[in-house]
């Protein structure tokens, strides 16, 4: 089976522009979940989506959205961007069960640059 | 709160020695599952092992094996004869239990590898 794919891989831009990240998950798999990392706070979670609902969301501004669609892909807006938000968002699917069960799968992530 | 805890921020070890890295967590629930994941130079979030905390064997995948201590909360990864690709972050992460499984990371310990 293929892996989880991100696209773009690398992305530069501006002050108050927005973004939007791409996910693809695993074949079979209906949850995705979106982590920022970086240096000082680390992996974070954003939020997790499954059957095109959000499930689940972390402490971080409306600015950060996302959505999922019926095939599971997902995507992660961020809009009027800030310096701070300069970090690798990491996209992970799984089978989706409830509980913690599933394990979660990481894709290469997208290496997003605010200048 | 559930947290993880490493507190190696730096290991270092010979190549073809034994080094074993540590993580401590905190949780109120009784089943859960524990995971170790490696984040190499090229930042792919890749699973290591996998532990459920209601089987008392330690798991073992190749020379990966974990020291699970459940009444102490703790949850080191052994790495025995170290390879000059194990050189990585580790990250011990707790996921939560009905929240999508979303996963508590600690803050990672930088192994390196000494040829």
């Amino acid at each position: 089976k293929a892996g989880v794919t991100q696209t773009p891989r690398y992305l530069i831009k501006t002050r108050g522009q927005q973004v939007t990240l791409s996910c693809s998950p695993i074949s079979g798999h209906r949850s995705v979940s979106w982590y920022q990392q970086t240096p000082g706070q680390g992996l974070q979670f954003l939020f997790e989506y499954f059957s095109e609902t959000q499930r689940n969301k972390g402490n971080f501004p409306g600015r950060f959205s996302g959505r999922q669609f019926s095939n599971s892909r997902s995507e992660m807006n961020v809009s009027t961007l800030e310096l701070g938000d300069s970090a690798l968002y990491l996209c992970a699917s799984s089978l989706g069960g409830r509980g913690s069960t599933d394990t979660q799968y990481f894709g290469p992530g997208t290496r997003l640059t605010v200048l | 709160a559930q947290t993880v805890t490493q507190s190696q921020p730096e290991m270092s070890v010979q190549e073809a020695e034994t080094v074993t890295l540590s993580c401590t967590y905190d949780t109120s629930e009784s089943d859960y599952y524990l995971f170790w994941y490696k984040q190499p130079p090229s930042r792919q979030m890749i699973l290591v092992i996998r532990q459920e905390a209601y089987k008392q064997q330690n798991a073992t995948e190749n020379r990966f094996s974990v020291n699970f201590q459940k009444a102490a909360k703790s949850f080191s990864l052994k790495i025995s004869d170290s390879q000059l690709g194990d050189a990585a972050m580790y990250f011990c992460a707790y996921p939560l239990y009905n929240q999508g499984g979303k996963l508590i990371f600690g803050q990672g310990t930088e192994l390196s590898v000494k040829p």
